[in-house]
């Protein structure tokens, strides 16, 4: 059972505009949920990281929206450029817990 | 400052061989965690060591197992290898058990191909 659901698989956005990723958890002991980006022949790379007691995490570009009552995060790419072309993943743990969840993935693709 | 390094880089095998994987976590981590990551899907837990015990281990048969050194370099070893082992293996290292400090840094990862 997959424990974080993330859409769309693959997304292509334009120079400039702003690129959206969503995804939904159904384990509420989550408490922390980071985004990692990661390049062809590359491992992920941390790029933002937020926890359920703020709504909004904001750094650069880059900002995670989270809707803890609808259990959704989402990643937002703003002035979005071709070299933020990657595959993005969200990701939820729990205090305790040892590991990560990710999700499926979302192959970004930012024409010029 | 280097950071996770893993090696070999890729590897092909053929079904029932035994494979070992071997990473080196960035100086001062102690805690290093093995994901893998079949092509097209996200990285799924395997284990995690901290200071040399194992602290979590996720769905995975008997078949794959790790051990981490008094060094913190950690090897995965996988028997009887199968078709479906077939993946990127990814290894990442935390100053302290990932949880705490909320970061993990993944290496380049070891593709193993089994035949």
């Amino acid at each position: 059972q997959q424990q974080v659901k993330q859409s769309p698989q693959s997304l292509i956005v334009q120079k400039g505009g702003i690129s959206i990723i969503n995804c939904a958890y159904e384990n509420t002991a989550f408490d922390y949920f980071p985004w990692y980006q990661q390049f062809p022949g590359k491992g992920p790379a941390l790029l933002i990281a937020i926890r359920p007691d703020v709504s909004e995490k904001k750094e650069g570009r880059f900002t995670i929206s989270f809707n803890k009552s609808a259990k959704q995060f989402s990643l937002h790419i703003m002035d979005s450029q071709p070299g933020d072309s990657a595959t993005y993943f969200c990701a939820a743990s729990q205090t305790g817990a040892n590991n990560l969840f990710f999700g499926t993935g979302t192959r970004l693709t930012v024409i010029p | 400052d280097a950071g996770v390094t893993q090696s070999p880089t890729h590897l092909i095998k053929t079904r029932g061989q035994h494979v070992t994987l071997r990473c080196s976590p960035i100086s001062g981590h102690k805690s290093v965690s093995w994901y893998q990551q079949v092509l097209g899907q996200g990285p799924q837990f395997i284990f995690q060591y901290y200071e040399k015990e194992e602290r979590g281990r996720g769905n995975f048969p008997d078949r794959f197992s790790a051990r981490q050194f008094p060094n913190y370099s950690s090897e995965l070893n996988v028997n009887a290898l199968l078709l479906g082992d077939s993946a990127l293996y990814l290894c990442a290292s935390s100053l302290v058990l990932a949880r705490s400090t909320g970061e993990l840094f993944f290496g380049e990862g070891s593709r193993l191909t089994v035949l």
